[in-house]
Formats: C-alpha cells, structure tokens, sequence
C-alpha cells in the first residue's frame, strides 16, 4: 500500500468555520484526489491533482477548495463549513507508471454541527 | 442515470458458499476495470484489476463483459474475512487519471 495519511481522523467543527484536511503521501505519486463517500452515492470526486500546483475540480467541488505546494502534500479546505460537508473524506493517490490505481488514505471523518 | 451501477445487496452467503455479482458501467469507452474491498468505516483497497480474458486470484473470479458493458466478481469457498463492501470501479475515458466509483455491493458471510 502506498504510505498515505491523513490528518485529523476526527474532527467536529461548527458551521461557518473554515476547515482544513491534510493528506500526505510518501511514494512520489504524482496524482491525488480528495473525495467523500455519504451513504447511498458511494465515492465523488471534489478536487484532484495531477502535479505541484496542477489542481483540477471534481463533481461536487462547491463549498471546497485545494492546494499542493509539495509532491507530498495535498490541502483540502472547507472555505465555510455546512452541515452538508457532514462526510468521510478520503485522500487517495495514483499516476504510477500508464496505471489507473488509486490508494486511499485512512479518512477523516468529519462532522458540522 | 448513475455511470457505474451496483446491486446494493445485502448478499447472505453461508461460509464456504460461492457468491456472484454484478456492476454495469455506462461509458463503452471505459478501458479500465478494477474491484476494490472496503471494510466497514474503513478506506477502499484495490482487490483486484479485471482484464478483458478475465482473471483469477485465489478464490476471487474478475470478469469483463465489453458487448454489454458490465464485469463481475465472483467469491469462492467463502469465508467470514470476507463479509465486506465490494467497490466497483472504472476509469473515466474522458479525463486521464479519474476514476468511477459504484455505491457497492454488500456481502455477509455467516458462520
């Protein structure tokens, strides 16, 4: 498994207050993604990367935004937290070589009250 | 109309049973197929990639089916470990490095 992890694990923050997710890898993939996963729709896609400073939107990217400023780390913050954003978020990285694998991180659970 | 499809299950299969199941993909275009395992409040990991001759490992069975466009897994001599969600998974054709993801079919296996 790739060396991926994420910080928190757990975090409870109040609505309206911005929110920031950490996911650090050790294998020098060059591409990572954030996504959730809520009951019933399975794993989407908020923002990806596909190299230092190369960030692109996924299918539910309102409400979050990225940042890479190193290989190794990718931000995902909650500009304004809602009770929607209420999810497990996992980080995964891939790009190894002409592969479409992904590794997934431990995951964050977050919850807005 | 959701681009993976998965029959959420539950699918109760006695320890030591065969269990078969399905996903179907939207996008004929699709080169890229995998199953991925993920454990109850736990993160997905690869299972195994499905290739177009089908492939084995272990007791676990991964087919393609191309002309109508769904792949499956199939579990052998099931065992409790195995009592998971099972992701299907398939690269997105239009974007380099985007994947897929089905909902899931759960699978219990009982003693």
């Amino acid at each position: 498994d790739a060396g991926i992890t994420q910080s928190p694990r757990h975090k409870v923050t109040e609505t309206g207050t911005p929110v920031t997710l950490r996911c650090h890898q050790t294998e020098n993939h060059r591409y990572m993604y954030w996504y959730r996963q809520d009951p019933g729709h399975g794993l989407r896609l908020i923002h990806y990367s596909y190299g230092v400073k190369d960030t692109d939107k996924g299918e539910v990217s309102d409400g979050y935004s990225v940042s890479r400023s190193k290989t190794e780390d990718f931000l995902l913050t909650l500009e304004s937290a809602t009770s929607s954003q209420t999810s497990v978020y996992f980080c995964a990285t891939g790009g190894r070589g002409s592969s479409y694998e992904q590794y997934f991180g431990p995951g964050t659970r977050l919850t807005v009250t | 109309r959701k681009e993976v499809e998965q029959d959420p299950g539950p699918f109760n299969v006695p320890e030591g049973a065969t269990v078969a199941f399905n996903c179907t993909y939207s996008n004929s275009a699709s080169q890229s197929f995998f199953w991925y395992r993920q454990d109850c409040r736990k993160e997905p990991k690869l299972l195994m990639s499905v290739y177009s001759s089908g492939n084995e490992d272990g007791r676990f069975t991964a087919q393609l089916n191309r002309a109508s466009q769904y792949i499956s897994l199939l579990i052998r001599d099931s065992k409790l470990s195995d009592s998971a969600t099972y992701l299907c998974v398939v690269n997105a054709p239009d974007s380099w490095g985007k994947l897929q993801f089905g909902a899931g079919t759960q699978v219990v296996v009982t003693p």
